[in-house]
């Protein structure tokens, strides 16, 4: 089946510790994106991209790093720096960055030891 | 960020009962989106329209691109137990990579 991977579902972090969350897609998207969400809240961007090789800031960037080797992957790194990590992440992929509806994968709970 | 004012924020519906739930902004949006959230799980895409004024349905579901391309309406018809979830809007812009901005979410809850 085409889609958006996630993994792991669950993923707890130690104090100091950087991890790293994995987002796959078959969906041949060139954009690809990654949300935090929060109990209560709305999304909110930590970084996309439009194409291999390249990425971009979104509104929450500070202490997130990410990668975009392949077109398929689009895996997120939590760093030390993040000092509120717990919550949600959601990956999401469309088409192209304009006029296209972005399709979510089914998310990682991230929560702190 | 954009600002997208989702209301109301949850309702208690009983079986039946058909639902309305609106998303307006200060900025007009080329497209709005209507998403499902169940716990635990990703939003999947119910609705898109790209029309002002488009009218577009999907079974039970029926959403509205508004005249002004500031808002939209989400109605749930004859709501059932599995439409238990978090709605989301969210209103993408024609231009500019980071251009999607989503609602605070309606939660909906139905009573058997």
């Amino acid at each position: 089946d085409g889609g958006i991977t996630q993994s792991p579902k669950y993923l707890f972090r130690k104090e100091g510790q950087n991890v790293t969350l994995s987002c796959e897609q078959n969906l041949n998207h060139d954009a690809m994106y990654w949300y935090r969400q929060d109990p209560g809240q709305g999304l909110r961007l930590i970084y996309y991209s439009q194409i291999v090789n390249d990425f971009q800031k979104g509104d929450i960037a500070e202490g997130y790093s990410v990668s975009r080797e392949k077109k398929e992957s689009f895996p997120l790194t939590v760093t030390s720096a993040q000092k509120n990590p717990t919550a949600f992440y959601l990956c999401a992929s469309s088409l192209s960055v304009v006029h296209q509806p972005q399709h979510f994968g089914d998310g990682t709970r991230l929560s702190i030891l | 960020g954009q600002q997208l004012n989702q209301s109301p924020q949850s309702m208690f519906i009983q079986e039946g009962e058909d639902v309305s739930m609106n998303c307006t902004s200060s900025s007009i949006f080329n497209t709005w989106l209507w998403y499902k959230q169940d716990p635990g799980e990703g939003p999947v895409l119910l609705i898109a329209l790209y029309k002002a004024g488009e009218l577009t349905s999907n079974g039970r579901l029926t959403a509205q691109f508004g005249i002004t391309r500031k808002d939209s309406f989400l109605n749930i018809s004859a709501s059932i137990p599995s439409d238990v979830g978090i709605y989301f809007c969210a209103g993408q812009l024609q231009t500019g990579a980071n251009n999607l901005f989503f609602g605070t979410g309606t939660r909906l809850t139905v009573i058997p």
